[in-house]
């Protein structure tokens, strides 16, 4: 069955350093893999889409990477800030109409000042 | 431009009750799908309507439906509710550019958090 694995444990790091998550995925080819942020009882935010075709993106302080051979993302924030804490989520998409979201647990980052 | 906007934010039922919920999606989005959110995991995908017309359906039983209207507002309504229906329910909503698929994320509500006692 398909599956997607994200780094079960939290991640704690120092204000300004550069947080990297981790998001791999089984039984499955995505045309799109998206990275959504979280916080507590509120619904998922959008952060960055990455297609299939492609090897990396970057917004802002964030970059995103997509290996379809290792089934890999890696989800990059540089100069991490504490309002960068929450739970980041990675989510796949195939193609076609039927654009359901499969989503991974997430992975909790706390950013200390 | 708008976002999301889901009601009611928190709902207690009983069990063998019957519930709606409600999402307006973004401006010049055709596109709404539902999630349902256990705490501490990953949404579920429970299905999307695109254009008034069921689109996908996840594994949910029948007793989970749901409508889209013309204005691409939606609802989900869940029947006979159990205990295991407790959690947050998520609206998204999306407009895939014609010719080249998704080109932006989702945009999701805040949710609808469910309780059934």
């Amino acid at each position: 069955s398909q599956k997607i694995e994200q780094n079960s444990e939290a991640l704690n790091i120092q204000e300004g350093k550069t947080a990297t998550l981790t998001c791999n995925y089984t039984n499955y080819s995505p045309a799109y893999l998206q990275w959504y942020r979280q916080d507590p009882g509120r619904g998922p935010v959008f952060l960055l889409l990455i297609r299939e075709n492609e090897k990396e993106k970057r917004k802002e302080r964030l970059k995103v990477t997509f290996d379809t051979t290792l089934k890999q993302s890696l989800f990059h924030i540089t100069a991490s800030q504490p309002a960068d804490s929450a739970t980041y989520l990675c989510a796949l998409a195939s193609a076609g109409n039927n654009r359901k979201l499969i989503w991974g647990l997430g992975t909790s980052l706390a950013v200390n000042p | 431009e708008t976002g999301v906007t889901q009601s009611p934010t928190h709902l207690i039922k009983t069990r063998g009750q019957q519930v709606t919920l409600r999402c307006s999606s973004q401006s010049g989005h055709n596109t709404v799908s539902w999630y349902q959110q256990a705490l501490g995991q990953g949404p579920q995908f429970i299905f999307q309507y695109y254009r008034e017309e069921e689109n996908g359906r996840g594994n949910f039983p029948p007793r989970f439906s749901g409508l889209q209207f013309p204005n691409y507002s939606s609802e989900l309504n869940v029947n006979a509710l159990e205990l295991d229906d407790s959690a947050l329910y998520l609206c998204a909503s999306s407009y895939p550019t014609p010719g080249q698929g998704l080109t932006y994320g989702y945009t999701f509500g805040s949710g609808t958090r469910l309780t059934v006692v």
